[in-house]
Order: C-alpha cells, then sequence, then structure tokens
C-alpha cells in the first residue's frame, strides 16, 4: 500500500540550510513532489523528480533521492523567513497513469527564526 | 491568467445537512482533482474528473459525491454532514491526466465546519 512519512517539526536559524525528509512505501512510484503551504493558502508545487533520478536541483532547492531506501529529502539552501510554512512530499503511484492522484505525506513544519 | 477558484471559501453547516462546493479550474484545464485535508488525517485524495468523466476516486464514502461540467468546473457534494466532515477541501486543476507534472495548480480551498 501506499503510505508517506515525515518529520512533523523543523527549526532553523535564517541563513542556514534546511533539510526535510520523506521515507515512503510504494516501490512502484513515478514522480515524488514536494509542494509548500503557507497558512490559509492552498498547495504550491515547489519541485518535483522522476523516480528514475538521484537529485534534482532547482535554484536554492536540491532534492534527493535514495529509492534503495524509499527516501526523499528537500534541501533549501539560505533558507529565509518567508520559507516558513508547512512542506508536503508527495508520490503518485504508478498505476493512476497520470500525475493527478498524489498521496501526501504527512508533513512537516518549517520554522525560521531570526 | 486567474488561477484555480473555489466557492465559497468558508462555509459553516450542521450536521445532517447537505453542502456543494465549486471549482474553476485554470483556462483551458480540462482536469480537476478533490482532496480533503484534516488535522487527523492529513491530505487525502477524493477524487478526480475529466472531460466529465470521473476518472479516479479515493477511499470515502458514497456521501461524497461529485461532478465535471462542460467547462470544466467541477463541483463536489457531501450529505447528510457529520462533524468529521470538517476540513479544507483542495481543488487542482491540470491540462490533462497525463500532462506533465508541473501543471497541476491548487486552489485555495474550501473551509468547511460541521456544527
Amino acid at each position: 500500500g501506499e503510505d508517506v512519512e515525515q518529520s512533523l517539526f523543523l527549526s532553523v536559524r535564517e541563513g542556514d540550510s534546511s533539510v526535510i525528509n520523506c521515507t515512503y512505501t510504494d516501490s512502484s512510484s513515478t514522480y515524488l513532489y514536494w509542494y509548500k503551504q503557507e497558512p490559509g493558502a492552498g498547495l504550491q508545487l515547489l519541485t518535483y523528480i522522476f523516480s528514475n533520478m538521484d537529485m534534482k536541483q532547482d535554484q536554492r532547492l536540491t532534492v534527493l533521492l535514495n529509492k534503495k531506501d524509499k527516501h526523499l529529502s528537500l534541501r533549501i539552501a539560505d533558507t529565509q523567513t518567508g520559507d516558513s510554512a508547512i512542506y508536503f512530499c508527495a508520490e503518485t503511484p504508478a498505476f493512476t497513469g497520470g500525475g493527478n492522484k498524489l498521496t501526501f505525506g504527512t508533513g512537516t513544519q518549517l520554522k525560521v527564526e531570526l | 491568467k486567474a488561477g484555480v477558484t473555489q466557492t465559497p471559501r468558508y462555509l459553516i453547516k450542521t450536521r445532517g445537512q447537505q453542502v456543494t462546493l465549486s471549482c474553476s479550474p485554470i483556462s483551458g484545464h480540462r482536469s480537476v482533482s478533490w482532496y480533503q485535508q484534516t488535522p487527523g488525517q492529513g491530505l487525502q485524495f477524493l477524487f478526480e474528473y475529466f472531460s466529465e468523466t470521473q476518472r479516479n476516486k479515493g477511499n470515502f464514502p458514497g456521501r461524497f459525491s461529485g461532478r465535471q461540467f462542460s467547462n470544466s468546473r467541477s463541483e463536489m457534494n457531501v450529505s447528510t454532514l457529520e462533524l468529521g466532515d470538517s476540513a479544507l477541501y483542495l481543488c487542482a486543476s491540470s491540462l490533462s491526466p497525463s500532462d506533465s507534472v508541473d501543471t497541476q495548480y491548487f486552489g485555495p480551498g474550501t473551509r468547511l465546519t460541521v456544527l
């Protein structure tokens, strides 16, 4: 079955790097995603990685995928106060045939302190 | 280009009532998905519509239903409301289910409170 887990809370100082971790169980996952949710807002897609890739970098964001351990991480370089939000990892099981049925993790609350 | 629009943004209902939520996708998008977000269960997939047809359905009781119109706007309905239906209901749109992954956009959600 599908199960995606994340740690609940992370606190970092402004300017430091943040690393948010996620583990998943569905070995047939095709795409893995990171979403950001700010208070009172919907979900913003930050980045995604295809399951045959190990790493993807997009400006301050670096995604690492360890498919053997089913571990996904999101590194945010030079973390700013505006990065404070809840971060969700999500996966698309291969059988859906498309990208719209997402299984989300529990979410990690990132707090950036001055 | 306008984003995904959800109406109403906030709703208060009592147990036993029914409710209809609306989602207008981004212009040109034909696929709409619905998700329920609660503190206890997190984000859970409800259903997905494409070209007026339900394409995927999550593990929710039959009280939860939806539909899509010819202009791609979608509605979801919850009948016989229960306290546990209190949640943020999120809608997402994309060009089509098989389109590239980065074209799925979420709306701000409808906050439903059941008293």
